[in-house]
């Protein structure tokens, strides 16, 4: 079955450092893969996609994640943290065989807190 | 302005009472999901319905139910099968394999 880790369920940056969120999938068939990012208390918005375009995905807000088929990663980079980074994110996978019913399998959540 | 919405933010029910959590949206999406968020256990799903008058379970469907008579609105009912129902829950709509979501409501069953 289709799974997704994200390793680290916390991860804390100063103000200005790298941020680095990794996520792993299990799939024999290369998916569709997402980050979405979630404030407290409030749903949750796309940040990225990646659906066999270009390996490099940008997003909004800074972030961008690179599709590695070799690893099975996506991991969800920001060059430098800023205090409004602070939340939580999660990976998520859709199996392109079962895509037309648009469901998706989510990672376990990672928060980021980022330090002034 | 297109969204999902969700009400009420927060509910409080008595145990044993059945509560219904509303999502209507207006994006013109075939498909809807409800999930629930428990602190460290991510995003599981509920039920989704992929068409008007069709819905089926997910991953953790025991003690809820759900309806889709119109395409704008899916509603679910936590009912008192339910053994921990206090949690976040969070509806989405989708197209072409992109999830929308509402902003989530919050229900404490005391």
């Amino acid at each position: 079955a289709q799974s997704v880790t994200q390793l680290g369920s916390h991860v804390s940056v100063s103000e200005g450092a790298l941020v680095l969120l990794r996520c792993s999938y299990s799939s024999s068939v290369p998916p569709y893969l997402f980050w979405y990012v979630q404030y407290p208390n409030q749903g949750l918005q796309l940040l990225l996609k990646y659906t066999s375009a270009a390996t490099l995905v940008k997003g909004i807000n800074g972030f961008e994640a690179e599709f590695k088929k070799s690893e099975t990663s996506f991991h969800l980079t920001k060059p430098s943290a800023h205090m409004s980074d602070a939340a939580e994110y999660f990976c998520a996978v859709s199996d392109r065989r079962t895509s037309n019913t648009g469901k998706l399998i989510f990672g376990q959540g990672t928060t980021l807190q980022v330090k002034p | 302005d297109g969204g999902i919405t969700q009400s009420p933010k927060y509910l409080f029910r008595k145990e044993g009472q059945n509560v219904t959590l509303s999502c209507e949206q207006n994006l013109n999406h075939d498909a809807m999901y409800w999930y629930r968020q428990d602190p460290g256990q991510g995003l599981r799903l509920i039920y989704y319905s992929q068409i008007v008058n069709d819905f089926q379970k997910g991953d953790i469907a025991e003690g809820y139910s759900v309806s889709r008579e119109k395409k704008e609105s899916f509603p679910l009912t936590v009912t008192s099968a339910q053994k921990n129902p206090t949690a976040f829950y969070l509806c989405a709509s989708s197209i072409r394999g992109e999830q929308y979501f509402g902003p989530g409501t919050r229900l404490t069953v005391t």
